[in-house]
């Protein structure tokens, strides 16, 4: 079984560039993450996708980020413009719908904004 | 507010005793629990969970427990391996179905010694 797969792996910026991440979930894993981890942190939920509605995005950075998840499959994660301090991994994860536990992520993508 | 909580950054262990991991939580409404594992440029790798109707889930070398007077799990890994040399995750969340966000603790970088 094919995993999560994201792109790009890394990425760097200047400040107040635009950027793009795009996940790939697992084939029929109905529920889709995009995580924030800072260095030294935990993953923060960004926003969270059932198919292609919106679940939870309640810490979301709406001024500058946006996400949508078009045909309920791969999803993109947009940054624009972007701020030093949302350099970071951007993780991706899947999961089966109904099923509280298990979450499988992806590699991430590593973003350093200049 | 930290509502999952890894006190030690840091554990080094020798190879073939016991590796303990703690996590503190402070929402009352969690009721299952995970362990994910990082390796460096990988995403975390789930690895055992519980829910709050147990104290106690074993997997091969690795066992849980919980302990929901005290808010408090634990990981152990016996024997340990070098291979285990990664940053672990606690991770909580509540299992209403539809509402599968997790939230996670900042991480141990446990060191296997040889």
């Amino acid at each position: 079984e094919a995993g999560v797969a994201q792109s790009p792996r890394y990425k760097i910026i200047e400040k107040r560039q635009s950027v793009a991440f795009w996940c790939n979930p697992i084939s029929g894993h109905a529920t889709l993450y995009w995580y924030q981890q800072i260095l030294g942190q935990g993953p923060k939920l960004l926003i969270q996708f059932q198919n292609n509605g919106v679940v939870d995005d309640s810490q979301l950075p709406k001024d500058r980020f946006s996400a949508e998840r078009l045909k309920g499959v791969d999803s993109t994660l947009k940054i624009q413009p972007a701020k030093l301090e949302d350099s970071a991994v951007y993780l991706c994860a899947s999961s089966l719908v109904g099923v509280p536990d298990t979450q499988y992520f992806g590699p991430g993508t590593r973003l350093t904004v200049l | 507010d930290q509502q999952v909580k890894q006190n030690s950054p840091s554990l080094s262990v020798q190879e073939g005793r016991i590796s303990i991991l703690n996590c503190d939580y402070t929402n009352s409404m969690f009721d299952y629990f995970l362990w994910y594992k990082k390796y460096p440029a990988e995403g975390p790798t789930f690895l055992i969970s519980i829910s709050s109707i147990k104290d106690k889930n074993e997997d091969g070398r690795f066992t849980v427990f919980l302990n929901k007077s005290a808010k408090h799990l634990s990981l152990h890994i016996v024997p340990s391996q070098p291979g285990d040399s990664a940053v672990y995750f606690c991770a909580a969340g509540r299992s209403n179905f539809g509402n599968e966000k997790l939230t996670f603790g900042t991480g141990t970088r446990l060191t296997i010694i040889p």
